[in-house]
């Protein structure tokens, strides 16, 4: 099945720290959108990009859409324990169907 | 609005026993969807329902996972006989349409535990 790269796969901040996870995708994609995931949880949908160089802000967040629409970031300043969790991205594939990524999980130290 | 709902919250069975899942997606999603979600793993999609039709089941192990969505709304996912590697969350998620803007709202997931 189709998977979306995401690296890293694991990062660990101080409080405060700033934190990026990068999607990559080997083909051109149509849309992309991010998902966050707390611990026992499930996956909540944050944004969708759909523009080729798109940024959009949530608060300290700040997603992004490449320019050749084949990759995406999410960038979160000045963590808190709040942020604790796992992000995906999720790509639209050409049946209309969103295939999600490896996910980056983000432990944040107080 | 009422979120999607799913049931049981926890099964756990022995392998070669079967077991189902319930959804009931959020009232006037006609879009719906069953994830398997392997730990550590970002959720994997089994199967895509339009109203009660199946769009999409090409990952969906036939030999023995089953779906249905009879009447476009409640949902099952049927699981027989279960292997170890079933263990799995399996979520159900639901959007207005088939890519929706505001994205797909999942359910709380079962937690499925084959020993």
């Amino acid at each position: 099945g189709q998977q979306v790269m995401q690296i890293p796969q694991y990062q660990h901040v101080q409080e405060g720290e700033d934190f990026t996870t990068y999607c990559n995708s080997s083909t051109t994609l149509s849309n992309i959108q991010w998902y966050k995931q707390r611990p026992g949880g499930h996956p909540v949908f944050l944004i969708q990009l759909v523009k080729s160089g798109e940024v959009k802000k949530q608060k300290r967040l700040t997603f992004q859409f490449g320019e050749a629409k084949k990759n995406s970031s999410l960038h979160i300043t000045a963590t808190q324990t709040t942020d604790v969790g796992t992000y995906f991205c999720a790509e639209l594939n050409t049946g209309n169907q969103f295939y999600f990524g490896t996910g980056t999980s983000l432990t944040v130290i107080p | 609005e009422a979120g999607v709902a799913q049931s049981p919250r926890y099964k756990i069975i022995e392998k070669r026993q079967s077991v189902a899942f319930w959804c009931n997606p959020i009232s006037g999603h006609a879009t719906l969807y069953w994830y398997q979600q392997i730990l550590g793993q970002g959720p994997k999609l089994l199967i895509q329902f339009q109203n009660n039709g199946v769009v999409d089941d090409s990952q969906l192990p036939k030999d023995r996972f089953s779906a249905e969505r009879l009447k476009g709304v409640d949902s099952t996912l049927k699981i027989q006989p279960a292997k170890l590697e079933d263990s799995a969350v399996y979520l159900c998620a639901s959007s207005f349409r088939g890519h929706s803007n505001y994205g797909y709202t999942f359910g709380s997931g079962t937690r499925l535990t084959v020993v």
